[in-house]
């Protein structure tokens, strides 16, 4: 089975605050693909990243960056500088890399930026 | 053109009505998909097109009834519904289903529906 644990329901930082989101997944696949999306008040779910299980790389877009680490099964989200307009819910996803299988989603971390 | 679009944004309806959420995108995607998401809750998912056919049905009671017309459009049927059906309903698409199962998929803004 596969699951994915964002343990923080809820974070808030004052702006310019450097946060870190974190995610832990599990499965039994050795090949599979984890998500970040964000979802700001309006409702879409925007896509941030993709990263496959064969590409430990850490990734920097701007002031995003990501951290995975199979070790941990972890793969955990930074925002540094934070802004008011990254207010959002943030959610983690699994997927495996067979079938027709759907997207594995955490509960989500609603992060506050308060200026 | 890379939006997935949802009419109508907001939708009020009885417990007798018959209302139906359209979804469409141009991008080409193979893949489009139906979630149900209560609030402060993750996405669930409800269906799965995959080249204009159904390959996935997650349980869904039959009051929900999905319908794909072409590649580019996706809709969902409503009749019937009870309160707790009240969500939002969030389409999306990728490119494909199941072949790699690792391309992203594109989300629609959602239509808000409330069941009264």
């Amino acid at each position: 089975a596969q699951k994915v644990t964002q343990a923080q329901t809820e974070i808030s930082v004052v702006e310019k605050e450097d946060v870190t989101l974190d995610c832990v997944y599990e499965t039994r696949d050795t090949t599979y693909y984890l998500f970040w999306y964000k979802q700001p008040p309006s409702g879409e779910l925007v896509f941030l990243i993709r990263r496959n299980s064969f590409d430990e790389q850490n990734e920097i877009s701007g002031r995003y960056s990501w951290n995975f680490q199979k070790s941990t099964s972890s793969f955990n989200f930074t925002i540094t500088a934070s802004q008011v307009v990254d207010s959002a819910v943030y959610f983690c996803a699994l997927i495996r890399n067979s079938g027709n299988t759907p997207l594995v989603f955490g509960k989500g971390t609603r992060l506050s930026v308060i200026a | 053109d890379t939006e997935v679009t949802q009419t109508p944004k907001h939708l009020v309806m009885g417990m007798t009505n018959k209302k139906s959420l359209k979804c469409e995108q141009h991008m080409g995607h193979r893949a489009m998909y139906w979630y149900k998401q209560k609030a402060k809750k993750p996405p669930e998912l409800m269906f799965v097109y995959s080249y204009e056919k159904l390959s996935i049905n997650e349980s869904v009671p039959s009051r929900f009834s999905p319908e794909c017309p072409n590649s580019s459009l996706l809709n969902l049927h409503l009749h019937a519904l009870q309160p707790e059906d009240s969500a939002l309903y969030l389409c999306a698409s990728s490119q494909e289903v199941g072949l790699a199962g690792s391309d992203e998929q594109f989300f629609g803004p959602g239509t808000r529906l409330t069941v009264l």
